[in-house]
C-alpha cells in the first residue's frame, strides 16, 4: 500500500497569515497520463471530510481560491493563503493512484 | 444539491452482523462509483471499499475481505454495506462518499453513521 506521510502534525496559525502542510507519499504518484493523483481533505469539527484540492492543483467546487496545492511526484504541499477562523480543522492528504486508496494521518490547524 | 445520508449504525457484540444504507441524491447515482471510508474515535480516515457504477466491480481493504460486502441498488438510489464477524477494531464512524468518475476525489460524503463492536 503507498503511504501518506503528512507534516506537521498540528499547525498554529494566525489569522490573516498563510499555512503550509505538506505531504510525502511513498511512491510517485505521477501516472503515465501525466497526471499526480494527490488529493487534499479538510475535516472541520464534528462534520465529514470535503474535498479541497484534486489531481495536486485543482481547485474542487466552492473552495476559496486561497487555497492551494502543488508538489512533485512524491511531495505535496497545501498551502492556505489569509487563514480564516472558518479554515480550522483537520487536513488530510490522500492518493487515488491505486488500490487501496489511502490517507495521511492528518495535520490539525488551530487559530492563535 | 447532492446528499448522502447513511443509517444502520449501532451498537453491536463481536461476531454479528450489520448492514448499512446510504440513501444518494442529486444527482444521477447510477453514473457514480461509490464508496465506503471509515474514521475509528480520534483516529484519520480510512478506505473500505468501493463500488463501480453497475456494481460489476468491488474493491475492499485487506481487513475486511470475507466479511464486508459492498453493494448498490441503483433503482433504489442506495449504496449498502453488510458487515459480517464484527470485530472490535471495526468500531467507527463510517462515510460513504461519492468516486468521481475522472478520479477527481471523493468528492461528496455523507455525514456519517455510527458503528459500535462490543459486548
Amino acid at each position: 500500500d503507498i503511504v501518506m506521510t503528512q507534516a506537521p502534525l498540528s499547525v498554529s496559525v494566525t489569522p490573516g497569515e498563510s499555512a503550509s502542510i505538506s505531504c510525502r507519499s511513498s511512491k510517485s504518484l505521477l501516472h503515465s497520463n501525466g497526471i499526480t493523483y494527490v488529493y487534499w481533505y479538510l475535516q472541520k469539527p464534528g462534520k465529514s471530510p470535503q474535498l479541497l484540492i484534486y489531481r495536486m492543483s485543482n481547485l474542487a467546487s466552492g473552495v476559496p481560491d486561497r487555497f492551494s496545492g502543488s508538489g512533485s511526484e512524491t511531495d505535496f504541499t497545501l498551502k492556505i493563503s489569509r487563514v480564516e477562523a472558518e479554515d480550522v480543522g483537520i487536513y488530510y492528504c490522500g492518493q487515488l493512484l491505486e488500490n487501496p486508496p489511502t490517507f495521511g494521518a492528518g495535520t490539525k490547524l488551530e487559530l492563535k | 444539491e447532492v446528499q448522502l445520508v447513511e443509517s444502520g449504525g449501532g451498537l453491536v457484540q463481536p461476531g454479528r452482523s450489520l448492514k448499512l444504507s446510504c440513501a444518494a441524491s442529486g444527482f444521477t447515482f447510477s453514473n457514480y462509483g461509490m464508496a465506503w471510508v471509515c474514521q475509528a474515535p480520534t483516529k484519520g480516515l480510512e478506505w473500505v471499499a468501493s463500488i463501480s457504477t453497475g456494481g460489476g466491480n468491488t474493491y475492499y481493504r485487506d481487513s475486511v475481505k470475507g466479511r464486508f460486502t459492498i453493494s448498490r441498488d441503483n433503482a433504489k438510489n442506495t449504496l449498502y454495506l453488510q458487515m459480517d464477524s464484527l470485530r472490535s477494531e471495526d468500531t467507527a464512524t463510517y462515510y460513504c462518499a461519492r468516486v468521481d468518475n475522472n478520479r477527481r476525489g471523493f468528492d461528496y460524503w455523507g455525514q456519517g453513521v455510527m458503528v459500535t463492536v462490543s459486548s
